[in-house]
């Protein structure tokens, strides 16, 4: 299957910093990567889609001023915690979509990045 | 409102046994349905995927079961492993430009498999 990595991992940080999470689509070009975050023993929440050369698409009730997502490359889209809380203390995740146009292309998702603000 | 719901939170099931694990959604439009497994504090892994033009797929010990009419999924594993213990995801999306190629999720059913 198709590699996604992020980083980083882990990331500890003071509140009201600003945190950058990288995800990179190692052997494949991502037309199309997500974003999603996971509170503990829930499921996936879609955060945004990013698509490369443009702007993100935000689901309803995520902040875009808030939650900023650049998708500079084929291979790269980051995703950047502003003004950081604890409340944003979250696992964050990506994955990222080939260039295919149909549904039935698989995402394939990276190693998750735990953000612990205090 | 939930389109894709697993309702069993845990399974729990004897080594070299098979798990069933099940998957409803209520949207017509999906067309396409994924089963991915995950560890805790990992990304999930992609498993096996089904087409709405299919009712079965099957890959290794791992086959997938779409009952159209009923709106229902489900994912046998059969022998399971010990290494099998884990959360899986049901996930699904659905075609044309207005649905962004996002996958919804299900909860996630936890299997443990038990030596």
């Amino acid at each position: 299957g198709a590699v996604v990595s992020q980083h980083p991992s882990r990331v500890i940080c003071k509140s009201g910093t600003s945190v950058k999470i990288e995800c990179r689509s190692l052997d494949f070009q991502a037309t199309t990567m997500f974003w999603y975050r996971q509170f503990p023993k829930q499921s996936l929440m879609l955060m945004a889609t990013s698509n490369e050369g443009s702007k993100a698409t935000y689901e309803q009730g995520v902040e875009k001023d808030k939650f900023l997502i650049n998708h500079a490359s084929l291979t790269l889209s980051t995703l950047t915690v502003t003004s950081a809380h604890p409340e944003d203390s979250s696992f964050y995740i990506c994955s990222a979509r080939g260039r295919g146009r149909k549904s039935t292309d698989t995402q394939y998702f990276g190693p998750g990045t735990r953000l612990t603000v205090l | 409102d939930q389109q894709v719901k697993q309702n069993s939170p845990s399974l729990s099931v004897q080594e070299g046994r098979i798990s069933i694990l099940n998957c409803d959604y209520t949207n017509s439009m999906f067309d396409y349905f994924l089963w991915y497994k995950k560890y805790p504090a990992e990304g999930p892994t992609f498993l096996i995927s089904i087409s709405s033009i299919k009712d079965k797929n099957e890959d290794g010990r791992f086959t997938v079961f779409l009952n159209k009419s009923a709106k229902h999924l489900s994912l046998h594993i059969v022998p399971s492993q010990p290494g099998d213990s884990a959360v899986y995801f049901c996930a699904a999306s659905a075609p044309g430009k207005a649905a962004g190629n996002k996958l919804t999720f299900g909860g996630g059913t936890r299997v443990l498999v038990k030596p």
